[in-house]
């Protein structure tokens, strides 16, 4: 099993749609949560990092449930710049170690 | 936007050849890493460091060696390149906390022949 999990996708939406992604991990020690963006052939983006109480960037939200062991990423009112790869990232340790980074799902965004 | 560099962006080189990658950061930033990532693939940790003279390696196997000499640099090297090595590198940095929130610099794609 993967320590962070991801629905691979694609998930293909038209514009103005709402679409969630969901991410589990395997750590319950985990410490910090993040979404990161990632384009075709760029280097991941640092979209939003994921708070207990949930948060909130616009028309991004995300949430935390630590009970059992999932974030979300919803996105409201998509468009065509949204399409990308969305990265669920786990701070497993407590500083020392990289983050883990989940094999992303892929969102398309059609006109 | 996050200042770190690498380069050269894009290497094709002869197999045999030794490289290496550049990676410069001026936030100030403790840790530092290398990824590789292949096309529509995950990230793998090859190398990372948490400060000057502290190397560690990462999950996956890497042929390659790192040096942490300056805070703000953090060079990737293979003595000898391999067509096995073809793959994009991606170094990042963070400040040393328990957030651990990594900034990405751009990338250089290898392509050994």
């Amino acid at each position: 099993r993967k320590e962070v999990e991801q629905d691979p996708g694609p998930f293909n939406v038209p514009e103005g749609a709402t679409v969630a992604f969901n991410c589990t991990y395997s750590n319950s020690a985990s410490q910090s949560f993040f979404w990161y963006r990632q384009d075709c052939r760029k280097e991941p983006k640092l979209l939003m990092s994921v708070y207990s109480s949930g948060n909130e960037d616009g028309r991004f939200t995300a949430q935390l449930n630590r009970a059992s062991q999932y974030i979300s990423l919803l996105i409201r009112d998509s468009k065509l710049s949204d399409s990308a790869t969305y990265l669920c990232v786990v701070n497993m340790d407590t500083g020392r170690r990289a983050l883990t980074f989940g094999s992303g799902t892929r969102l398309q965004v059609q006109p | 936007e996050a200042d770190i560099y690498q380069t050269p962006r894009y290497l094709v080189i002869g197999t045999g050849k030794k490289i290496t990658l550049e990676c410069s950061q001026t936030m100030g930033h403790d840790k530092m890493y290398w990824y590789q990532q292949d096309p529509g693939m995950e990230l793998h940790l090859i190398h990372y460091s948490y400060g000057v003279n502290s190397t560690e390696k990462g999950d996956l196997s890497s042929e390659s060696t790192v040096s942490r000499i300056r805070t703000e640099h953090f060079p990737l090297t293979l003595e000898s390149a391999r067509p096995s090595h073809t793959s994009q590198y991606l170094c990042a940095s963070s400040e040393y906390n328990l957030l651990n929130e990594q900034f990405f610099g751009p990338g250089t794609r290898l392509t050994v022949l």
